[in-house]
Order: C-alpha cells, then sequence, then structure tokens
C-alpha cells in the first residue's frame, strides 16, 4: 500500500520567516495530496490541495508544490504568524475501484512559530 | 452549512466493552470516512462508506466494523475493546470524490 513520509517531525521559526514541510509518498497512482493543519484538541482542518496534473498551488501565504517524478511535495508558509503554530499533516490519495478514495497521512509536524 | 458532527465527544469504556461512535456528514456530502488518531501510530484509515456500502476498508482488525445509512449518517463499532483502542475517532465527509472535512473527534479512552 501507499507509504507517506514527513521531515521535519519538528519545526522552530522566527515569526516573519518561511516554514517548509517536505513529503515523499511510495505509489506512483496517488494522484491527490492534501495538507491539514490541526491546532491542538481541534480538527484536522484542510488547508490546501493538490492534484497530479498541477505542479504548483499558492493561495495567499501557503503554497504547495509537487514533484511527480521524483514523488515528492511540499508545502511552504510564508510570512509566519504566531497562529500557524500547529501540527501539519500532508496526505496522499490512491483512487481506487468507483471512485473510493483513501488517504494516506504522513506522521505530523509540529510548527512553532516564535514571536 | 454546518459541519460535520460526531457524538459523543468523549467516552470512558472497559477493555472487553464494546462501543457505538456516530457521525453526521456535511449536508449533501454522501461519502464518509473513519480514521483512528493515536499519538504513535498517527493518522490512520478505518474504513471508507458511500451511499450505504462500504467502498474501502483499511488494515483494522474485524472488531472495527461500520455501517451507513440512507441519510448518509455513518456509525462505527468496536467490539471487545482493548487497551489499545483508546486514541481520537475522527470521521470525514466529502462528496463522491473529493476534499475530505473532518469532524471533531470522538476521544475513546480504555480502562
Amino acid at each position: 500500500g501507499e507509504n507517506v513520509e514527513q521531515h521535519p517531525s519538528t519545526l522552530s521559526v522566527q515569526e516573519g520567516d518561511s516554514a517548509v514541510i517536505k513529503c515523499t509518498y511510495s505509489d506512483s497512482a496517488s494522484n491527490y495530496f492534501p495538507w491539514y493543519k490541526q491546532e491542538l484538541g481541534k480538527r484536522p482542518q484542510l488547508i490546501i490541495d493538490i492534484r497530479s496534473n498541477v505542479g504548483e498551488k499558492k493561495d495567499q501565504r501557503i503554497a504547495v508544490t509537487l514533484n511527480k517524478t521524483a514523488k515528492h511535495f511540499s508545502l511552504h508558509i510564508t510570512e509566519t504568524q504566531p497562529e500557524d503554530s500547529a501540527v501539519y499533516f500532508c496526505a496522499a490519495s490512491i483512487p481506487k475501484s468507483g471512485s473510493a478514495r483513501q488517504l494516506t497521512f504522513g506522521s505530523g509536524t509540529q510548527l512553532t512559530v516564535l514571536p | 452549512k454546518a459541519g460535520v458532527t460526531q457524538t459523543p465527544r468523549y467516552l470512558i469504556k472497559t477493555r472487553g466493552q464494546q462501543v457505538t461512535l456516530s457521525c453526521s456528514p456535511i449536508s449533501g456530502h454522501r461519502s464518509v470516512s473513519w480514521y483512528q488518531q493515536t499519538p504513535g501510530q498517527g493518522l490512520q484509515f478505518l474504513f471508507e462508506y458511500f451511499s450505504e456500502t462500504q467502498r474501502n476498508k483499511g488494515n483494522f482488525p474485524g472488531r472495527f466494523s461500520g455501517r451507513q445509512f440512507s441519510n448518509s449518517r455513518s456509525e462505527m463499532n468496536v467490539s471487545t475493546l482493548e487497551l489499545g483502542d483508546s486514541a481520537l475517532y475522527l470521521c470525514a465527509s466529502s462528496l463522491e470524490v473529493g476534499e475530505q472535512y473532518f469532524g471533531p473527534g470522538t476521544r475513546l479512552t480504555v480502562t
């Protein structure tokens, strides 16, 4: 089955700096890559996603890049703010029969933005 | 639209008991997926239901089961609870194929 590796497991940055989280996946059939943000005690929130027919996608301070050849995708957060502090999860989804979808998650990155 | 809701939010059970958790998806969403979240194993896929049919299943023992009703609400059941079943159980809803939106989760503690 699919395997998703996520690095780093913890990341501390100064407010205003950029943060980059990287994930690799094993199954070349994966075609959908969402990123979730989970604050302490709260539900995972979808913050951005990318499909395999696109190389990059941006939404304000957040961007995701995908390299299908290397089976690698990354989350980039610019101008970080203290409220960006949370655990971030990447995920990969392989299309199954009948449009079924199964997300395989990375192990998460604890991002801390220092004021 | 109202978000995904889960009940109960917290639950304490004893080893050997069984438990049923409920998930109400976003209105119009017909797919419901269930995940187990633990500090050691992270977020792991349990199963997905669409139009009352299980169309995908993760690598969990048969003690974990689920179902979906005609109104898309879903339940999952865990029988013969073990200490290792203590976790946050999250459900997520989506349209047939698309972004998954998570509920707040049910925190299950097995003693």
